[in-house]
């Protein structure tokens, strides 16, 4: 089965510091998502990509987030200058535009020290 | 915007009761409901999904129903098992590759 997937699986940054999380979305989706969970929190929508641009973005989504879809395969989520509070697990998924099945990353887990 | 609630937030049963974990929508546009099941560091998992155009929906011991009038959706485990133990989100979507809004999960324990 076609999984979505995403590296690494745990990061550990300084405050401050730029990250970029990775995912691999299922080769015939179109649409791409971020969200993110704080530990023992609910999962929250962070952005939506589709046709190489943002379709949807949460109130969490600032400007020091920004995705990108460089190369046709990879999507990416930047974080410009993290804060302690970006400390989560961010799940990527994807979807095909005429289906409901969600398909979830395995999830990055950022730790900001 | 969508606001999904859920209840209860713990629950405890005994091996072989059944669970029920109820949830609320606001947007009456919402026509997508799945359930997703998490697991300590992982990532959610779809268990079962219901459209706005059916009023239940079965696999195995595992059951959704929808109330579209009344904006509520359950989830039914039936016989549970220690394995059933995890926490559950439920979900609401417009579908068509709008974003999932998800409740504030249900941890469930099973107890043998």
């Amino acid at each position: 089965e076609p999984e979505v997937t995403q590296t690494p699986s745990h990061q550990v940054t300084q405050m401050g510091q730029e990250v970029i999380l990775r995912c691999v979305p299922i080769s015939n989706h179109l649409y791409f998502y971020w969200y993110r969970q704080i530990l023992g929190q609910k999962v929250e929508f962070l952005v939506s990509f589709y046709n190489n641009e943002i379709s949807e973005k949460s109130e969490i989504f600032d400007d020091q987030f920004s995705v990108e879809r460089p190369d046709g395969s990879n999507f990416t989520l930047k974080i410009r200058s993290t804060k302690l509070e970006d400390s989560a697990m961010y799940f990527c998924a994807s979807i095909q535009t005429w289906s409901y099945g969600y398909t979830f990353g395995s999830g990055t887990r950022l730790t900001v020290v | 915007g969508e606001n999904v609630e859920q209840h209860p937030s713990t629950l405890s049963v005994q091996e072989g009761d059944s669970a029920v974990i109820k949830c609320t929508y606001s947007d009456s546009a919402s026509n997508y409901f799945p359930w997703y099941k998490q697991e300590l560091g992982k990532r959610p998992q779809l268990i079962i999904d219901i459209r706005s155009n059916v009023g239940e929906k079965k696999d195995q011991r595992i059951a959704v129903t929808l109330n579209k009038t009344a904006k509520h959706f359950s989830l039914h485990i039936t016989e549970t098992q220690p394995e059933d133990s995890a926490v559950y989100f439920c979900a609401a979507s417009k579908g068509g590759g709008n974003k999932l809004t998800f409740g504030t999960g249900t941890q469930l324990k099973v107890e043998l």
